[in-house]
């Protein structure tokens, strides 16, 4: 079964301060990789994806993530944090379950961005 | 193009009681997926129907059914309500369910179970 890990459960930042939020998957065929966002009140958003070619992936909000195949790993960063990008932020893994989506999410890290 | 939609956004239950959950997927999105969100587990996958058909389930009890129409609006149901159902409950849509599809989330039924 495959399962998806978020070690850092709370991070609290100053604003400009780099992020970088880790992911590890385990699931040893292809997956396709996602990092979602909550922000406070709001429901889940797709903010990047990893489907194959250039394991270096952009999203929104100039976030990016990289998939090292060899760690199953697909962390999250952004050179420059700002205090609206105060979220939760979910790793998840869709692998093939007959061909069809069967997605795990992470637990979620809570990001605090102080002003 | 309209979001997902859920209804009702939030509800009060007591213990022993069942509950239906609507959730009405993005025009053209022909699967939907049910998530579990709660503090302690964080989101896990309930199950994902697809033409009325029910094809990947996570490991709930029976007590969780859900079901899809033909307009590919689905409804979840929990009978016999436990404290420990309080949840929000997060419906997905994607186009065919298909791994590199991306699913588009509502905002969620909260539940309460008192």
């Amino acid at each position: 079964a495959q399962s998806v890990s978020q070690h850092n459960h709370h991070v609290i930042l100053s604003e400009a301060a780099s992020l970088e939020l880790g992911c590890n998957y385990s699931y040893g065929g292809t997956v396709n990789l996602f990092w979602y966002v909550q922000y406070p009140g709001q429901h889940l958003q797709l903010l990047l994806k990893y489907f194959s070619g250039d394991p270096l992936v952009k999203g929104i909000k100039g976030f990016e993530a990289e998939f090292i195949k060899s760690k199953f790993s697909f962390n999250l960063r952004k050179p420059s944090v700002q205090w609206s990008d105060t979220a939760e932020y979910f790793c998840a893994v869709n692998a093939p379950s007959g061909g069809y989506q069967k997605v795990t999410f992470g637990t979620g890290t809570k990001l605090q961005v102080i002003p | 193009k309209a979001g997902v939609t859920q209804t009702p956004r939030y509800l009060i239950k007591t213990r022993g009681q069942q509950v239906t959950l609507s959730c009405s997927p993005i025009s053209g999105h022909r699967s939907v997926s049910w998530y579990q969100q709660t503090p302690g587990q964080g989101l896990q996958f309930l199950f994902e129907y697809f033409s009325e058909t029910q094809r990947n389930k996570g490991n709930f009890p029976g007590r969780f059914s859900g079901r899809q129409f033909s307009n590919s609006r689905s409804e979840m149901n929990v009978s016999t309500l436990e404290l420990g159902d309080s949840a929000l409950y997060l419906c997905a849509s994607s186009t065919n369910g298909r791994t590199q599809e991306t699913q588009y989330f509502g905002p969620g039924t909260r539940l309460l179970v008192l």
